[in-house]
């Protein structure tokens, strides 16, 4: 399809392993950004990409997250030793530029920690 | 520091009626504001929205006004209807992001 490609939609991990979540925007979109939702909660910015450089990683909760984007096109987000409070939906949004365009998002990565 | 609020977390309408969903912004950084419409097991997706030299923006049922001096944002919805049930974010554009409010879960009673 052409939307927001998230994989996979579900993943349970036991805590202290390493997780790698993608994301494939729209073709030629070049913002994309990482937000989450934790269970209750609203959607949180983790960070954002214009092109494959990070302008703006200050929603990452801790150094054991990480993000990056190769080509302009797919995004990886990885966490490390992983904790039950990173239990939470992770959604990957692209827009065509940042200014002023809505983006779109995936159906989000469902991530539980046990 | 919650720098976008909607303050009502949830809300119940009659089917019929007009549904009004408020947010509240600090920052006068902002100068894009979308509203978003998000389904249980789904991404959000785009409703509605309005730029910062603007004071109202009309899509058929959906209206949504912006009060800037008041820091104010709300979407109209009129008339309600049940396929109207999930949960609204608003969503404001600045510093080349978009940061969210906390949602408010809107239900359409039949």
């Amino acid at each position: 399809g052409a939307g927001v490609s998230q994989s996979p939609s579900n993943k349970v991990t036991e805590k202290g392993k390493d997780v790698e979540l993608r994301c494939d925007p729209i073709s030629g979109h070049t913002a994309l950004y990482w937000y989450r939702q934790s269970l209750g909660q609203g959607l949180e910015f983790l960070i954002y990409f214009q092109g494959n450089s990070a302008p703006d990683k200050s929603g990452l909760p801790s150094d054991r997250f990480s993000a990056e984007r190769t080509g302009g096109s797919v995004s990886t987000l990885t966490i490390q030793r992983t904790q039950q409070e990173d239990s939470a939906v992770y959604l990957c949004a692209s827009s065509f530029r940042s200014v002023g365009t809505e983006a779109f998002f995936g159906q989000g990565t469902r991530l539980t920690v046990v | 520091d919650q720098q976008v609020k909607q303050n009502s977390p949830s809300l119940s309408v009659q089917e019929g009626r007009i549904s009004i969903l408020n947010c509240d912004y600090t920052n006068s950084m902002f100068d894009y504001f979308l509203w978003y419409k998000k389904y249980p097991a789904e991404g959000p997706t785009f409703l509605i929205s309005i730029s910062s030299i603007k004071d109202k923006n009309e899509d058929g049922r959906f209206t949504v006004f912006l009060n800037k001096s008041a820091k104010h944002l709300s979407l109209h919805i009129v008339p309600s209807q049940p396929g109207d049930s999930a949960v609204y974010f608003c969503s404001l554009f600045g510093n080349e992001k978009l940061t969210f409010g906390t949602g408010t879960r809107l239900t359409i009673i039949p």
